[in-house]
């Protein structure tokens, strides 16, 4: 089964607020992340990624949070704009294997 | 898409037939890739290389078949024994550096079998 999640399959928001982007894994023995961006018609595009030994990383206006307690993984994105429309995915390496599982994507949406 | 090129973007075959997509990367990358990607899913990986002339199945390798002859090309045979192959095929590469790694991806083929 699938072990990567969203909570949400769609986000809405407008032009630059910041958006947050959920994501839930179930297998503990993962440490490492990646948050990948894919546009319509595109491959995957990398944002960011985290290791498990990291809480917060962050980047040119996305940060990546990590929660380990409750498996939980969440994008945030800084000032939103319409090129940030995009369908955004998280992905788990479960024990260092470079196999990594994929969650279903959120569509994030920016209005202007 | 950071040196990985698919070819073609766009496939149409008749059921039946075998079809193979092409997958060439020039950034030096060890491992490589096959993932199936359906309307609104995540991505699934097919069969993943992590060196020439060796290659491991992945979670959905049923009517698929791979070759890794050589570190810059990993080409994905979709034969007739896959019964639903249309689809969006996306390959990647990886290398790792420090304890973490990226992996890129292709532009993607879109594969269209009727």
């Amino acid at each position: 089964g699938e072990s990567v999640g969203l909570h949400l399959p769609t986000l809405s928001v407008q032009e630059g607020d910041n958006s947050i982007i959920n994501c839930a894994y179930s297998n503990s023995a993962s440490d490492y992340f990646i948050w990948y961006k894919q546009e319509s018609g595109k491959g995957p595009q990398f944002i960011i990624d985290i290791r498990s030994n990291m809480d917060k990383r962050q980047g040119q206006r996305v940060t990546v949070l990590l929660n380990k307690t409750v498996k939980h993984l969440s994008l945030q994105i800084a000032a939103t704009q319409p090129g940030d429309s995009a369908v955004y995915f998280c992905a788990e390496d479960p024990g260092g294997s470079e196999k990594l599982v994929f969650g279903k994507g959120t569509k994030l949406t920016v209005n202007p | 898409d950071g040196g990985i090129t698919q070819s073609p973007k766009y496939l149409f075959r008749k059921e039946g037939q075998n079809v193979t997509l092409s997958c060439e990367q020039n950034l030096n990358h060890d491992a490589m890739y096959w993932y199936r990607q359906d309307p609104g899913q995540g991505l699934r990986l097919i069969y993943y290389s992590q060196i020439v002339n060796d290659f491991q199945k992945g979670d959905i390798a049923e009517g698929y078949s791979v070759s890794r002859e050589k570190k810059e090309s990993f080409p994905l045979t979709v034969t007739s024994a896959q019964k639903n192959p249309t689809a969006f095929y996306l390959c990647a590469s990886s290398i790792s550096r420090g304890g973490s790694y990226e992996q890129y991806f292709g532009p993607g083929t879109r594969l269209t079998v009727t």
